[in-house]
């Protein structure tokens, strides 16, 4: 986890709502990941961004959003199209602009009610 | 082409046995292949990565072994312990700007 934080540990959604689940890191690193994980089916890229301002899609970016206004931050929303939604995310840095080795923070357990 | 396909979903060891944990590839653009290890509830942890200019990489009790024409990579986990139990995910990537990609990983039991 090291200088990688998610808040919060554990979000309950109600159908209809959006959130917003934050990741920071203090690692100085250029690059930055979403992740989901849901049970036997490994991890699953959401957004990507190398650089502050800009962000990518990943292969199941729907009903997602991003923004990376600091080098720092990069939080995901989960809006309301997202229709299941109910996940651990995961958050991860890497040094360069390359995606060599990725450091993970400790998730964010979102849960629908 | 992307996809990192990994087996067994799940693995069950007595205290100082060896599992093994088996990653195949069909991308050849791949040049990076890291193994994470994760606890229950926390993030997945960096274990052990080889690049295919060699053939095996050990650290600790964990090796790589790295088959380039078979595009196949394992895991395995000398001595192993309870403390090793945990998920297993073996990734693969083609540095510059390209994504990681992940399998789908693998539950190891060790037990006393």
């Amino acid at each position: 986890d090291g200088g990688i934080t998610q808040s919060p540990k554990y979000l309950f959604r109600k159908e209809g709502q959006n959130v917003t689940l934050s990741c920071e890191q203090n690692l100085n690193h250029d690059a930055m990941y979403w992740y989901r994980q849901d049970p036997g089916q490994g991890l699953r890229l959401i957004y990507y961004s190398q650089i502050v301002n800009d962000f990518q899609k990943g292969d199941i970016a729907e009903g997602y959003s991003v923004s990376r206004e600091k080098k720092e931050s990069f939080p995901l929303t989960v809006t309301s199209a997202q229709k299941n939604p109910t996940a651990f995310y995961l958050c991860a840095t890497s040094p360069g602009q390359t995606t060599d080795t990725q450091y993970f923070g400790p998730g964010t357990r979102l849960t629908v009610l | 082409q992307q996809q990192v396909k990994q087996s067994p979903q799940s693995l069950i060891v007595q205290k100082g046995g060896i599992p093994i944990i088996n990653c195949a590839y069909e991308n050849t653009a791949f040049d990076y292949f890291p193994w994470y290890q994760q606890f229950p509830g926390k993030g997945p942890a960096l274990l052990i990565a080889i690049r295919p200019d060699v053939s095996e990489k050990k650290e600790g009790r964990f090796t790589i072994s790295f088959n380039k024409s078979a595009k196949q990579f394992s895991l395995h986990i000398m001595d192993s312990q309870p403390g090793d139990s945990a998920t297993y995910f073996c990734a693969a990537s083609s540095g510059g700007y390209q994504k990681v990609t992940f399998g789908t990983g693998t539950k190891l039991q060790v037990i006393p």
